[in-house]
């Protein structure tokens, strides 16, 4: 069965420092992966996805197949990185194509 | 402003009542989604659409309903209210079901508590 798991439910850094939030996943199709993030009083948003390569708001995820991870890295954290980040597996399922989320890890960045 | 509406934000409701969540989406999507959330877990898929009069149920088994009568309006509907179906439920859609294109869009969401 699918499945993403995010190791840390909390992660806290210095403004400046990089940082690095985690994903594994279990899938056993062609995995398609998505970071969302929710801001303080805000909605749950896309910031990236893996298929498009991009670069967000500083950050980056590799999908590495081998490890079954997509690790969501910025080199230099800024305060207003501080959030709720979510990472995402499309996968097909009894359901259908859907997005399967994680639990979840709150980043805190801290002056 | 194209975007999609949750209501109510926050709803407090004795056991036994019957209840409905809105979601509308004025961005033309299909594709309509409900996820729960309790805190400090992930989002449950419970119900999808893909459009008018097409309704299937997500991987988390629930006892609520839902309908898409209309492309824009995908309301979830509860009816007889327990406490265990006190939850965060999250409304989203988007143009294709894997949100390969633009992602998911996602609603403020609905806070139910039930007493």
């Amino acid at each position: 069965a699918q499945r993403v798991t995010q190791p840390e439910k909390l992660l806290s850094v210095f403004k400046g420092a990089p940082v690095e939030l985690k994903c594994n996943y279990s899938y056993s199709g062609s995995p398609e992966l998505f970071w969302y993030v929710q801001y303080s009083r805000q909605r749950l948003q896309l910031l990236l996805r893996h298929i498009s390569r991009e670069s967000i708001k500083g950050f980056t995820a590799d999908l590495n197949k081998g490890e079954t991870s997509f690790h969501l890295k910025k080199p230099f954290a800024q305060e207003e990185d501080s959030a709720m980040y979510y990472c995402a597996l499309r996968a097909y399922s009894n359901s259908g194509y859907a997005l399967n989320f994680g639990k979840g890890t709150s980043l805190l960045v801290t002056p | 402003e194209a975007d999609i509406y949750q209501t109510p934000r926050y709803l407090v409701i004795g056991t036994g009542k019957k209840i409905t969540l809105e979601c509308s989406q004025t961005m033309g999507h299909d594709k309509m989604y409900w996820y729960q959330q309790d805190p400090g877990m992930e989002l449950h898929l419970i119900h999808y659409s893909y459009g008018v009069n097409s309704t299937e149920k997500g991987d988390l088994s629930s006892e609520s309903t839902v309908s898409r009568i209309r492309t824009e309006h995908f309301p979830l509907t509860l009816e007889s209210a327990r406490p265990s179906h006190t939850s965060q439920y999250l409304c989203a859609s988007s143009i294709d079901p894997q949100g390969a294109v633009g992602g998911y869009t996602f609603g403020s969401g609905t806070r139910l508590t039930v007493v």
